[in-house]
């Protein structure tokens, strides 16, 4: 099985810190992705990465940047946490870049910006 | 541009009934691909199915069905006598085809809720 896995599920920070979400998946997927859920927005697309060192925004980059140094982890960092950004962030994998490949889910992270 | 439309924001039903869950997609590709992913409290969207555009046969798996036409260019998704458990926020996805990272362009999801 696909395992995506965040490396935290609840965090609480102060607005203009610096915050790090993780993310790692064991299936030598070669995409990655960054969404952030809210309530009646549905999933809106950060960042997706489709290979090492390389990221591409998606609808909502603004605030926020990705690092992929390493095929299994992508990492997305807000450089200065604001209260508009408290949300739920969910990373994804998936196989490559061929259409319609599944795209598999971590089970979220809860950020709270105080 | 890719959208879903899911119009239904929530859902309740009594534990047996049967539940239907819409979802309206545009796209200009002929090739496409569609989705139905589950999420149920703890968070985690779980795939469910999978469909790609010349495939327009009814899908059966379970108390889970899934009704896919063209013409009006809809996926709906259809469960069978309800349970508590089936109580989740359920995402209607559309991909586009070849060479596209991007993948997804979710609905906004419904959450159903079954009642004991």
């Amino acid at each position: 099985d696909v395992k995506v896995t965040q490396s935290s599920r609840y965090l609480v920070k102060r607005t203009g810190e610096k915050v790090f979400l993780e993310c790692v998946q064991d299936m030598d997927h070669e995409n990655m992705f960054w969404y952030r859920q809210d309530p009646g927005l549905g999933l809106r697309l950060i960042y997706f990465s489709y290979d090492v060192k390389m990221k591409e925004k998606g609808d909502i980059p603004e605030g926020y940047s990705v690092s992929r140094e390493k095929k299994e982890r992508f990492s997305l960092i807000l450089e200065s946490a604001s209260t508009n950004q408290t949300s739920m962030y969910l990373c994804a994998s998936s196989l490559d870049r061929t259409g319609g490949n599944t795209i598999y889910f971590g089970e979220g992270s809860w950020l709270t910006v105080v | 541009a890719q959208k879903v439309t899911q119009a239904q924001t929530e859902i309740s039903v009594v534990e047996k009934e049967d539940v239907t869950l819409d979802c309206v997609y545009e796209t200009r590709d002929t090739t496409y691909y569609l989705f139905w992913y589950k999420q149920p409290p703890s968070g985690e969207l779980v795939f469910l199915i999978r469909r790609n555009s010349f495939d327009e046969q009814n899908e059966i798996s379970g108390r889970y069905s899934w009704n896919f036409q063209k013409s009006t260019s809809s996926f709906n998704f259809t469960i069978t006598a309800s349970q508590v458990v089936d109580s989740a926020v359920y995402f209607c996805a559309l991909s586009e085809e070849i060479g596209s990272a991007r993948q997804l362009t979710f609905g906004s999801g419904t959450q159903l809720t079954v009642l004991p």
